[in-house]
């Protein structure tokens, strides 16, 4: 299994660029997260889905769109660009909703 | 929104030194998870905990589910420089796919 898998790696954008992060996993699991990471503050929850056709906001939704047509990828898009969305992305997928996430390698996004 | 309060840190220590960090909150949570952090790498899982008050080890590293449901602790023994990155606890409330994250203890180690 290639676990979580997270394209591109890096990225630049200018601010109001729109632009989708891409997530996968072949691990057949339900629930999927998105997660921004940034200096000082953990990782904060920004969408998650608990099965294909159903997403619901996390903690800090704005700005960020998500979709979940299969089990297996769970994009997330942004709209407008802005510099504070400048972070390391991450997914994550777990197999239910008990139990531990695995996650991806990130996405570092600057937005200038 | 939830809060866990994790600490220290940082930290800085010898090698072969024992580690110990903690979480804490004023929540309580279902479950409880340790994951360690690479630079330019995602979380990877190191231990997770169900029950309180259930002590888990993974190698050398040990962590426990508090018996209040509102704090856990990490430990390593006898660190190696591999050790190094950052650890984060996690915790999840009731029956809720999300889960809150500590900010992290950044562990260094002086060879």
């Amino acid at each position: 299994n290639a676990g979580v898998t997270q394209t591109p790696k890096f990225q630049v954008l200018k601010t109001g660029q729109s632009m989708t992060l891409q997530c996968a996993q072949d691990m057949n699991h339900e629930y999927m997260s998105w997660y921004r990471q940034d200096p000082g503050m953990g990782l904060r929850l920004i969408h998650y889905s608990v099965g294909a056709g159903i997403t619901d906001q996390g903690e800090v939704p704005n700005g960020y769109n998500v979709s979940r047509s299969t089990t297996e990828d769970f994009p997330l898009r942004l709209l407008s660009a802005a510099p504070s969305q400048t972070s390391v992305y991450f997914c994550a997928s777990s197999r239910d909703r008990a139990k531990e996430q695995y996650f991806g390698p990130g996405t570092r996004l600057t937005v200038t | 929104g939830q809060q866990l309060n994790q600490s220290p840190q940082s930290m800085f220590i010898q090698e072969g030194e024992d580690v110990s960090m903690n979480c804490t909150s004023s929540s309580i949570f279902n479950t409880w998870l340790w994951y360690k952090q690479d630079p330019g790498e995602g979380p990877v899982l190191l231990i997770a905990l169900y029950k309180a008050g259930e002590l888990t080890s993974n190698g050398r590293l040990t962590a426990q589910f508090g018996i209040t449901r509102k704090d856990s602790f990490l430990n390593i023994s006898a660190s190696i420089p591999s050790d190094v990155g950052i650890y984060f606890c996690a915790g999840r409330l009731g029956g809720a796919q999300k889960l809150v994250f500590g900010q992290g203890t950044r562990l260094t180690i002086n060879p």
